[in-house]
């Protein structure tokens, strides 16, 4: 079955960087557009940045543009996002999910799988 | 695309049903929509996915409906394990839009 497995969260200071990673299992992941979705402690859902199947396209959220960088291995069915310039607010935690976007023949999934999450602390 | 709940908090009792409400601020594409039940400490759970699917393993009474820019998203009868936020999601194209949440409490 889909599994995402995320890690690479942890307790970081205001301005540090870090480098999350979501391994994909289950599914053709380099077929499939991925997903960044955060969850502040006690708020909800949001969106953070997308990646296409090929990495060609990828977009981010107002609040991480020109401070994260989202990536993939394809050959090693991993998704990474970088986390630079963290800020007490970028505190929350961080999943990956597929998206609904399919570039190959391939195409099994019938609507977004999530992981469990890894959690980012900034705290000075 | 603005995803609007309501009402925030949903107060019933075990054995109601409950009655959730999602507007987007335009027409979306029904077949990317879904509704996600969350429990504190926990993953968000897809419930409902193409409006109205339910996904592997979701008992039959959550349900989901709607088209356009109105989507409702019911419980027959409350479990007591049904007690959660619940948000909706318009997954059709990025960025993806969640709603603010629904607190479903006793």
């Amino acid at each position: 079955q889909v599994q995402l497995v995320e890690s690479g969260g942890g307790v970081v200071q205001p301005g540090m960087s870090l480098r999350l990673s979501c391994v994909a299992s289950g599914f053709p992941f380099s077929s499939y557009t991925m997903h960044w979705v955060r969850q502040a402690p006690g708020k909800g859902l949001e969106w953070v940045a997308v990646m296409s199947y090929n990495a060609i396209n990828y977009y981010y959220a107002d609040s991480v543009k020109g401070r994260f960088n989202v990536s993939r291995d394809n050959s090693r069915n991993t998704l990474f996002l970088e986390l630079r310039s963290l800020r007490l607010e970028d505190t929350a935690v961080y999943y990956c999910a597929t998206g609904r976007e399919c570039g190959g023949d391939d195409c099994p999934l019938l609507h977004p799988n999530w992981g469990q999450g890894t959690t980012v602390t900034v705290s000075s | 695309i603005v995803l609007t709940q309501s009402p925030g908090t949903l107060s019933l009792s075990p054995g109601e049903r409950a009655t959730l409400s999602c507007r987007t601020s335009q027409d979306v594409n029904s077949v990317f929509f879904g509704w996600y039940q969350q429990k504190p400490g926990q993953t968000p759970r897809l419930l409902i996915y193409g409006a109205s699917k339910r996904a592997a393993g979701i008992p039959d009474r959550f349900s989901g409906r709607g088209s356009g820019a109105d989507f409702t998203f019911s419980i027959s009868r409350l479990e007591p394990e049904d007690f959660a936020v619940y948000y909706c999601h318009y997954y059709g194209r990025s960025p993806w839009t969640f709603g603010q949440g629904t607190k479903v409490e006793i």
